[in-house]
């Protein structure tokens, strides 16, 4: 059962633009998303996060939206930079657990 | 560099060995999880110690598997009797106590069954 999904498995952004990377999830118990990204050999690193009591967090050129009742989250990237391709996955948590559910994934590359 | 170390870093064995793997976390965090990922997927939660204790422990994790963290610092993970399906990527994480902190991850320590 992936209680987080992530239903694209690759996007193609030019640089400049924006990137959109979508997560759905379907347990109502989360409370908390991250969302990180993960280079060839070498483990996630953290990005940014979003408690459920927020619907966006801003972080640089990073940007989380959170849509509970859709239970739908988004990290958007503007502008996208080359050194942004990476894999993404988004987790969430529920406030009482420690561990982390993983999405699949999205392979973002931008484009020249 | 104070950041998550993986010990090695890949793992070439032969189907029914017995492997193991250290990981040391961040020096000031408690918290300690172990995850394991497959091609193609996300990482997937395996177990977790606060401290010496093991808090929780993932149907994934089978009875082959045993992790450990003796003195709260270091932990390893030892899988008996190993088979091709436990191929995969084994990642360590920490972090600073329950609640906002994000978890870091280390590098990870590749395994490959034969």
């Amino acid at each position: 059962d992936q209680q987080v999904k992530q239903n694209s498995p690759s996007l193609s952004v030019q640089e400049g633009r924006i990137s959109i990377l979508n997560c759905d999830y379907t347990n109502s118990m989360f409370d908390y998303f991250l969302w990180y990204k993960k280079y060839p050999a070498e483990g996630p690193t953290f990005l940014i996060s979003i408690s459920s009591i927020k619907d966006k967090n801003e972080d640089g050129r990073f940007t989380v939206f959170l849509n509970k009742s859709a239970k739908h989250l988004s990290l958007h990237i503007v502008p996208s930079q080359p050194g942004d391709s990476a894999v993404y996955f988004c987790a969430a948590r529920t406030g009482t657990a420690s561990k982390l559910t993983f999405g699949t994934g999205t392979r973002l590359q931008v484009t020249l | 560099d104070t950041g998550v170390s993986q010990d090695p870093r890949h793992k070439i064995t032969k189907r029914g060995q017995n492997v193991t793997f250290r990981c040391d976390p961040i020096s000031e965090h408690n918290r300690l999880y172990w995850y394991r990922q497959t091609l193609g997927q996300g990482p997937e939660f395996l177990t977790y110690f606060q401290n010496e204790a093991q808090l929780e422990k993932s149907r994934l994790l089978s009875d082959r598997f045993s992790a450990e963290r003796p003195k709260g610092s270091f932990s390893t993970l030892e899988i008996q009797r190993t088979e091709q399906g436990d191929s995969a990527m084994y990642l360590c994480a920490s972090s600073l106590r329950q609640g906002l902190d994000e978890q870091f991850f280390g590098p990870g320590t590749r395994l490959t069954v034969l």
